[in-house]
């Protein structure tokens, strides 16, 4: 158990829906990072967040956005969703920023877009 | 812009055998490189990093890495594959400025 939580495990949506998915990282960790695991592209980085600010991104779609709460909790939100959004979301924590230290990596949300 | 990438997305090796994981980066900084193992149905979990401390690197479950800067390479390496090494492994190299990239992962097989 890494000490990351995500919620929900599984979620089954239609196209063109809005979803959240929500991460809470280690006690402790500052850093939360969003990723897209998928067959085709493997793992993609999408957006990074450091004590509540976005510090960096990646490939991340304009219909997709994230953010860091004060508890430090963060949402990943997916809207206009496409066949092509099903995938593996996970999102990672550590304990600082610069992408040094260890990630520790949550169980994933499984989307599928049907 | 860097980038990594895996040499096999599926290398197989007999239980015993030595197993070896190719990784090739390119940065146009002294990176920090990683080697992440994914067991299925899971998340990935670190296996060892490279900071610049010591080009050889010794992470958990016996695995070591060496990174060579003339070769632009961190390959990875344990001298006897056990059945519980199966899992997909990712390299990863980072500048140090918020962002990892990881390669697209190479699947290890062993067999009886």
């Amino acid at each position: 158990d890494s000490g990351v939580t995500q919620t929900p495990k599984h979620l089954i949506t239609a196209t063109g829906q809005r979803v959240t998915l929500r991460c809470s990282p280690r006690s402790g960790d500052l850093s939360v990072y969003w990723y897209q695991q998928s067959l085709d592209q493997g793992l993609q980085f999408l957006i990074h967040y450091y004590n509540g600010e976005e510090r960096a991104k990646g490939n991340i779609l304009e219909r997709f956005s994230a953010q860091q709460f004060p508890d430090l909790h963060s949402e990943l939100n997916l809207s206009s969703l496409e066949l092509g959004d099903s995938a593996l979301y996970f999102c990672a924590s550590s304990v600082t920023s610069g992408g040094v230290d260890e990630q520790f990596f949550g169980p994933g949300t499984r989307l599928t877009v049907l | 812009a860097q980038s990594v990438t895996q040499l096999g997305s599926h290398v197989s090796v007999s239980e015993g055998a030595l197993v070896l994981l190719r990784c090739n980066y390119s940065s146009s900084v002294p990176p920090y490189l990683f080697w992440y193992v994914q067991y299925p149905n899971q998340g990935l979990q670190l296996l060892l990093k490279y900071t610049s401390a010591a080009t050889l690197v010794k992470g958990i479950n016996g695995f070591e890495a060496e990174f060579k800067k003339s070769e632009t390479s961190f390959h990875l390496t344990k001298p006897s594959a056990h059945m519980s090494d199966a899992a997909e492994y990712f390299c990863a190299v980072s500048k140090g400025d918020d962002k990892i990239i990881f390669g697209k992962g190479t699947r290890l097989h062993i067999l009886p």
